[in-house]
């Protein structure tokens, strides 16, 4: 199946600074997803971008899909965006398969 | 407008016993997923469902079995639990593919389940 590979695995800020998220994928793709997941364990879907770029308030992404990565942007970052962000892609008529995660930490 | 509810939200099992997650969505969608998460790893499918009476093995399928009886609820059992299927088990369900391929996931709470 298709290999998803994210990274960093860990990353702490500062409250107030960027960062970049990445993930690379192994395959074509149809359908990639960006999830955040909460300290609570709350999952929620932030994009659905197969291609191209959106922008959502402090986040954006990028997913290249002929070079297969995707990039997450959170810009000006606050305690509130703490948690793990999973990237999911899907090829063909499979189900979704996650990366590992990026554990994001923001520190006040 | 509930979404996807997930019943129970904990619950401690005796290696060998059986028990049944339930999910229920209410958001019409057709397709309905298992995952179960791990620590420190990311999402992995057990099975998953494109319509009502339809079921299908995802990534990790071994030791559990699911239903989809109704199109709004999609149960997952295990019939005789290990302490290897201690983990959190998310239900996820979606909308038939449209023209474009979306197929957005929403996701229930979690159920925490501890095979002792």
């Amino acid at each position: 199946g298709i290999q998803v590979e994210q990274s960093p695995p860990d990353l702490i800020l500062q409250e107030g600074a960027n960062s970049t998220l990445r993930c690379n994928f192994s395959d074509s793709v149809n359908n990639l997803q960006w999830f955040h997941q909460n300290p609570w364990g709350q999952l929620i879907n932030l994009f659905y971008i197969p291609s191209g770029t959106k922008q959502n308030g402090r986040l954006s992404a990028t997913t290249v899909a002929t070079e297969r990565y995707s990039l997450l942007y959170i810009s000006s970052s606050q305690t509130t965006d703490s948690g793990v962000y999973f990237c999911a892609v899907r090829s063909g008529r499979r189900a979704l398969t996650f990366g590992s995660g990026t554990r994001l930490q923001v520190q006040p | 407008n509930a979404g996807v509810t997930q019943t129970p939200k904990f619950r401690v099992l005796k290696t060998g016993q059986s028990m049944t997650l339930l999910c229920a969505q209410d958001m019409n969608h057709e397709y309905m997923y298992w995952y179960r998460q791990d620590p420190g790893m990311g999402l992995r499918l057990i099975h998953y469902s494109v319509g009502e009476g339809t079921t299908a093995k995802g990534e990790v399928p071994d030791g559990y079995n699911v239903s989809r009886l109704k199109k709004q609820n999609f149960l997952l059992g295990l019939e005789s639990a290990a302490p290897s299927q201690t983990s959190v088990y998310f239900c996820a369900s979606s909308s038939r593919d449209s023209l474009s391929g979306a197929n957005v996931l929403t996701f229930g709470a979690g159920s925490r389940l501890t095979v002792l």
